[in-house]
């Protein structure tokens, strides 16, 4: 199992762009999540979604959008981007059942300028 | 809107020391997770508690929770310099799935 993985690895926007950042997993999990890091702090929750086809906002989910067709694809969709989007993007699922652990990507670096 | 915290949020510790991470959460939850994050990577699950009085160990790393109080705790037991990262605590909001983060505690153990 390659568990979730996320492309690209890094991305340089300018301002005013569009990008979609890619998130598989093919652990058959219903819940999938998308954070964004910035320097030296914590996870901010974007979106998430409970299963194909329905998806909910999070903390931070202006100037982000999301779709869900598949169980097992998650993407995120940047749009207009602005320097206040430089981060660090994590993808995450998890059964959506107990214990209900998520289980991380490696991270998509983003920077805009 | 569910808040969660965690102190210290910097922790320098000398190898063989022992020392507490406290998280507080401010809504009623069963289920608080810990996770690891080394710098630049992605993070890692370390405990998953399920319920008031929970107590899970790994290693020097131990966890516990106290729904009551609205509590957990990971304390870490003779540091070494490999448990050097940084810790985060994750609530999950009204048994939804969705999960809240802790702003997290960078550990640093010195030789």
């Amino acid at each position: 199992n390659a568990g979730v993985t996320q492309t690209p690895k890094f991305r340089i926007l300018k301002i005013g762009q569009s990008m979609t950042l890619q998130c598989t997993q093919d652990m058959n999990h219903n819940y999938m999540y998308w954070y964004r890091q910035d320097p030296g702090m914590g996870l901010k929750l974007i979106y998430y979604s409970v299963g194909a086809g329905i998806t909910d906002k999070g903390e931070v989910p202006n100037g982000y959008n999301v779709s869900r067709s598949t169980t097992e694809d998650f993407p995120l969709r940047l749009e207009l981007a602005a320097p206040s989007q430089t981060s660090v993007y994590f993808c995450a699922s998890s059964w959506g059942g107990p214990p209900g652990a998520q289980y991380f990507g490696p991270g998509t670096r983003l920077l805009v300028l | 809107e569910l808040k969660v915290e965690q102190n210290p949020l910097f922790l320098s510790m000398q190898e063989g020391k022992n020392y507490t991470i406290y998280c507080n959460y401010s809504t009623t939850s069963d289920r608080l997770y810990w996770y690891r994050q080394d710098p630049g990577k992605s993070l890692e699950s370390l405990f998953v508690l399920l319920s008031n009085g929970a107590v899970k160990q790994e290693g020097r790393l131990m966890a516990s929770l106290d729904t009551k109080a609205r509590l957990s705790t990971l304390h870490i037991t003779a540091a070494v310099h490999d448990l050097s990262a940084t810790y985060f605590c994750a609530v999950d909001s009204s048994g939804t799935y969705k999960y809240i983060f802790g702003t997290g505690t960078r550990l640093k153990v010195l030789a």
